[in-house]
C-alpha cells in the first residue's frame, strides 16, 4: 500500500462544475503539497499546508490531520484546469524527502 | 515563470552512456532538490542539497550523482545509463532547507535512453 493514496484517479467534469480531489496518507506529516502538472510536463506548485484550509483564486486547499487526510478543491472548473494534480507529502521527523501519490487526471470539458 | 532553469529540456542518448543535467535555482534560493518522474513509478526524491552540501538523499541510484556548486546551480549526474532511466528529471528550489517553505519547479528534462 502506497503512503499516499489519491481519488480519482481520472475526473472528467463539465465546464463550471465543482470539483474535489483527496489525498489520504498513512504516515504523521509535517506539511502537505498539491502540485499541478500540465500536459507539457510542467510542475507548479499550488498549495503547502500543515492544517487548516487555504484558498488562492478559485482553488481551496483543506487538511485534516487528525483523520490524515486532504482535499483540494476546484469551483467554477474550466477547461484550462486540465491537469493532473499531485499530493504529496513531507514526513515527519525532520525528512526532507517528499513522499508523491500517483496523480489525479482532471479533464474539464468546454 | 518559476524562476527555476533546467538545461537541456530534451535529452536523447544511447545506454551505457553518461549525462549532465543542468539546474539554476531561483534568485535567493539556497536548497535544491533533484526528482525523477518515470511512467511506472510516478514521482521520486533522489537527493537534496542545501547552500552547497548535501542534506538528504533518497531513491537515487549509486550510478547517479549530483553536487551544488558555489554559485548555487547544481548538476545532477547520469553514467552507464539503461533504458530504465529514461524518465523525466525535475530540479526544485526553495529558501529553506527543513520543508517550511514553498517549492518552485523547474520545466524538467526529458532523458530518452534508446
Amino acid at each position: 500500500k502506497n503512503e499516499v493514496e489519491q481519488s480519482p484517479q481520472n475526473l472528467t467534469a463539465q465546464e463550471g462544475e465543482f470539483i474535489t480531489i483527496n489525498c489520504s496518507y498513512s504516515v504523521g506529516i509535517s506539511a502537505l503539497h498539491w502540485l499541478q502538472q500540465h500536459p507539457g510536463g510542467g510542475i507548479v506548485s499550488l498549495f503547502m499546508l500543515s492544517s487548516g484550509k487555504k484558498k488562492h483564486g478559485r482553488l481551496i486547499a483543506t487538511i485534516n490531520i487528525q483523520e490524515k487526510h486532504s482535499s483540494l478543491h476546484i469551483t467554477a472548473s474550466h477547461p484550462r484546469d486540465s491537469a493532473v494534480y499531485i499530493c504529496a507529502v513531507r514526513p515527519q521527523g525532520g525528512s526532507e524527502k517528499l513522499v508523491f501519490g500517483k496523480g489525479t487526471k482532471l479533464t474539464v470539458n468546454p | 515563470d518559476s524562476g527555476v532553469t533546467q538545461t537541456p529540456k530534451h535529452l536523447i542518448t544511447a545506454t551505457g552512456q553518461r549525462v549532465t543535467l543542468r539546474c539554476s535555482p531561483r534568485s535567493g534560493d539556497l536548497s535544491v532538490y533533484w526528482y525523477q518522474q518515470s511512467l511506472d513509478q510516478g514521482l521520486q526524491f533522489l537527493i537534496q542539497y542545501y547552500n552547497g552540501e548535501e542534506r538528504a538523499k533518497g531513491n537515487i541510484l549509486e550510478r547517479f550523482s549530483a553536487q551544488q556548486f558555489p554559485d548555487l546551480h547544481s548538476e545532477l549526474n547520469l553514467s552507464s545509463l539503461e533504458l530504465g532511466d529514461s524518465a523525466l528529471y525535475f530540479c526544485a528550489s526553495s529558501a529553506l532547507p527543513g520543508g517550511g517553505s514553498p517549492l518552485h519547479f523547474g520545466n524538467g528534462t526529458r532523458l530518452t535512453v534508446t
